[in-house]
């Protein structure tokens, strides 16, 4: 079964770094998401990408996020500089079309020194 | 504000008793309602999705049941793989490639 899939599972960093996580969505899909979760809290959205561009943002994605879909597979989200508040998981999710379901990755965990 | 709030936050069953958790949203044109399965540093996963008010969704031992205020999701005869965090999350009409707006879930732990 088609499966998202994400790299690392696990990154450590110092604060300040670049870091940037990686995911493979299911192949024929066209919608693409970053979604975080903080230990303990919801999941929460960052960000939706179609057709090569941002489709819609939260007011979480700041400045120092961006995404990327560099080739036909793969999805990735940028931090420039990370902060201690960024440590979270990230998923990545992605979607046939914009009313089904969204399927999600086994998520990056980040953790900022 | 679109929201979700689920109820309870946690819950601990015995083997083979049913229950049933609860979802209420509040959004602006609904396009789906979501419930997702997550377990402990896992990603969510997907179980079913409900566009309209009188929707049911079956799945092994999960049926999701939705209204135009809340979902359900009934578990029969729980085994103690149904364990985890169940998710309700909710799409509304705010942009070409939606977000989903996700509540806190509820714990479930079935006792053998």
């Amino acid at each position: 079964e088609p499966e998202v899939t994400q790299t690392p599972s696990h990154q450590v960093t110092q604060m300040g770094q670049e870091v940037i996580l990686r995911c493979v969505p299911i192949s024929n899909h066209l919608y693409f998401y970053w979604y975080r979760q903080i230990l303990g809290q919801k999941v929460e959205f960052l960000v939706s990408f179609y057709n090569n561009e941002i489709s819609e943002k939260s007011e979480i994605f700041d400045d120092q996020f961006s995404v990327e879909r560099p080739d036909g597979s793969n999805f990735t989200l940028k931090i420039r500089s990370t902060k201690l508040e960024d440590s979270a998981m990230y998923f990545c999710a992605s979607s046939v079309g914009t009313e089904v379901s969204q399927f999600f990755g086994p998520g990056t965990r980040l953790t900022v020194l | 504000e679109d929201q979700v709030t689920q109820s309870p936050e946690a819950l601990r069953l015995q083997e083979g008793e049913s229950s049933s958790l609860n979802c209420s949203y509040t959004v602006s044109g609904l396009r789906g309602l979501f419930w997702y399965r997550q377990d402990p540093g896992k990603g969510p996963e997907f179980l079913f999705t409900l566009y309209s008010a009188g929707e049911e969704k079956e799945k092994e031992r999960l049926k999701a049941t939705l209204t135009k205020k809340e979902s359900f999701l009934h578990i029969t005869a729980p085994k103690p793989e149904d364990s985890a965090t169940y998710l309700c999350a909710v799409q509304g009409e705010y942009s070409s490639a939606s977000k989903i707006i996700f509540g806190s879930g509820t714990r479930l732990s079935i006792r053998p």
